[in-house]
C-alpha cells in the first residue's frame, strides 16, 4: 500500500524557516518524481515544486522560487522542502505527492499524503 | 505561465443530475490535463488524466474530454458522495504546473 507521511509542520514566524519532510512507503521510491502542493485555508490548490528522481531538476512555482528549495533521500524514503523568508500568505496544508507518468508521457498526481499544516504568524 | 480557469466555481445540483465542469487553459496544452475531486478536510482524488483516461477504480459516471485549450469534467449522474471541489490541473511544459481554482458542487 502506498503511503505518504508529512511532518514538521507548525508556527512560525514572518521571515523564518521551516522544514516539512515526507516519508514514503509501499513504492519504489527512486523511479518515481515527487511534487509538493499547497492549500490555504478556504482556498484552492497551489502547485508548490516538483523534483526528479535522481535531483537532476526541480522547478517552482513563482511565489516560492528562491525562498523554497526541495530536496530527496532517496536512501531514506524521503521527500523535503525547506521553507525560508516565510511570508503569511504562506500559511496553507503542505501536501506531499507523488507523480505517475501515464503511458510514459501524461504526469499526474496519483498519491497524496494527509497534509500537514504551516502557519505563518507572529 | 499557463492559466486555467473553471466554471462555474460553484453550482448546485441534485442526485441524478447530469453536471458539467469546464476549464480553459491561456494556450493550447494539448491533452496534458487533470481532474481531481477534493472532499472537505481531505487530500484530492485522481479522477481523470490526460484529459480523457479515467484512473483505475473511478466510477465510469466521470468522464473527461477536450484538448488545445478547452476541457470539461462530466458526472453523468450525481450520487451523494460526488458532492465535493473539482479541480483541473494543467501539466504541460516544463514541469511548472498549474491548478484551476475549483469547482464547488454543492447539494440544491
Amino acid at each position: 500500500e502506498v503511503q505518504l507521511v508529512e511532518s514538521g509542520g507548525g508556527l512560525v514566524q514572518p521571515g523564518g524557516s521551516l522544514r516539512l519532510s515526507c516519508k514514503a512507503s509501499g513504492f519504489t521510491f527512486s523511479t518515481l518524481w515527487m511534487t509538493w502542493v499547497r492549500q490555504a485555508p478556504g482556498k484552492g490548490l497551489e502547485w508548490v515544486a516538483n523534483i526528479k528522481r535522481d535531483e537532476s531538476e526541480k522547478y517552482y512555482a513563482d511565489s516560492v522560487k528562491g525562498r523554497f528549495i526541495i530536496s530527496r533521500d532517496n536512501a531514506e524514503n524521503s521527500l523535503y522542502i525547506q521553507m525560508n523568508s516565510l511570508r503569511a500568505e504562506d500559511t496553507a496544508v503542505y501536501y506531499c505527492a507523488r507523480i505517475f507518468y501515464f503511458h510514459d508521457t501524461y504526469p499526474a498526481i496519483d498519491y497524496w499524503g494527509q497534509g500537514t499544516l504551516v502557519t505563518v504568524s507572529s | 505561465d499557463i492559466q486555467m480557469t473553471q466554471s462555474p466555481s460553484s453550482l448546485s445540483a441534485s442526485v441524478g443530475d447530469r453536471v458539467t465542469i469546464t476549464c480553459r487553459a491561456s494556450q493550447n496544452i494539448r491533452t496534458h490535463l487533470n481532474w481531481y475531486q477534493q472532499e472537505p478536510g481531505k487530500a484530492p482524488k485522481l479522477l481523470i488524466y490526460a484529459a480523457s483516461s479515467l484512473e483505475s477504480g473511478v466510477p465510469s459516471r466521470f468522464s473527461g474530454s477536450g484538448s488545445e485549450t478547452d476541457f470539461t469534467l462530466t458526472i453523468s449522474s450525481l450520487r451523494p458522495e460526488d458532492f465535493a471541489t473539482y479541480y483541473c490541473q494543467q501539466t504541460y511544459g516544463a514541469l511548472t504546473w498549474t491548478f484551476g481554482q475549483g469547482t464547488k458542487v454543492e447539494f440544491k
